[in-house]
């Protein structure tokens, strides 16, 4: 059960794009479906931002999108805005009754 | 609306106990999967006990296994977190999440507040 890998901090202009890496292995990311990301603000719970790889739950504007190719995960925020600041979390399905989540990655808004 | 409102958290000495309740609303608890993930101070979150819908079956993270117990009561619609050997590394705001489906995904769709467990001497 080993925490996922991102990067720890990315960067971008207002109206950019950022890529989050999420990195793991056969047992988790690249062996199941169930990969989610997820925003959180300081002092604030987690929110689901993405879930089953690419799907938005209703209300997630569609600047927020995910992909997967073997055993990384990746979220892609276009049009970056100031709101998108915060830090985003991975997370992985890794079988039986078990769930891991990533690092964490502080996006920064420049 | 959904509502997952958690109770229990405080102060307690290492090698202690504490039970962490959670009060679900909103949807038909017995019908989805339900976790505690935790997350110390300054720190990432981790994920520390899953239990899927009907119950019986759960898993935990190994950094709690052996110590900690979670469990469901479907006609109360509250979900538990019996914490046994606190160490001071235990120390965290733990919070109640409600997953996606019936069978644990690790879609985590709603988050409690959180209630924080301090094990300090």
């Amino acid at each position: 059960q080993s925490a996922l890998t991102q990067p720890r901090s990315v960067s971008g202009s207002p109206g950019q794009s950022v890529t989050i890496s999420c990195t793991g292995t056969s047992n988790d990311v690249g062996g199941y479906t169930y990969v989610s990301w997820y925003q959180q603000h300081p002092g604030k719970a987690p929110k689901l931002m993405i879930y089953d790889v690419t799907k938005r739950p209703s209300g997630v504007p569609d600047r927020f999108s995910g992909s997967k190719s073997g055993n990384t995960a990746s979220l892609t925020i276009s049009g970056l805005q100031a709101e998108d600041e915060a830090d985003y979390y991975c997370s992985s399905y890794a079988g039986r009754y078990i769930a891991v989540f990533g690092t964490g990655t502080r996006v920064n808004v420049v | 609306e959904v509502q997952l409102l958690e109770s229990g958290g405080g102060l307690v000495q290492p090698g202690g106990s504490l039970r962490l309740s959670c009060a679900a609303s909103g949807f038909t608890f017995s019908s989805y999967a339900m976790s505690w993930v935790r997350q110390a101070p300054g720190k990432g979150l981790e994920w520390v006990a899953g239990i899927r819908g009907s119950g019986g079956s759960s898993d935990y993270a190994d950094s709690v296994k052996g110590r900690f117990t979670i469990s469901r009561d479907n006609s109360n619609n509250t979900l538990y977190l019996q914490m046994n050997s606190l160490r001071a590394e235990d120390t965290a705001v733990y919070y109640c999440v409600k997953d996606l489906r019936a069978l644990l995904s690790a879609i985590h769709d709603y988050w409690g507040q959180g209630t924080l467990v301090t094990v300090s001497s």
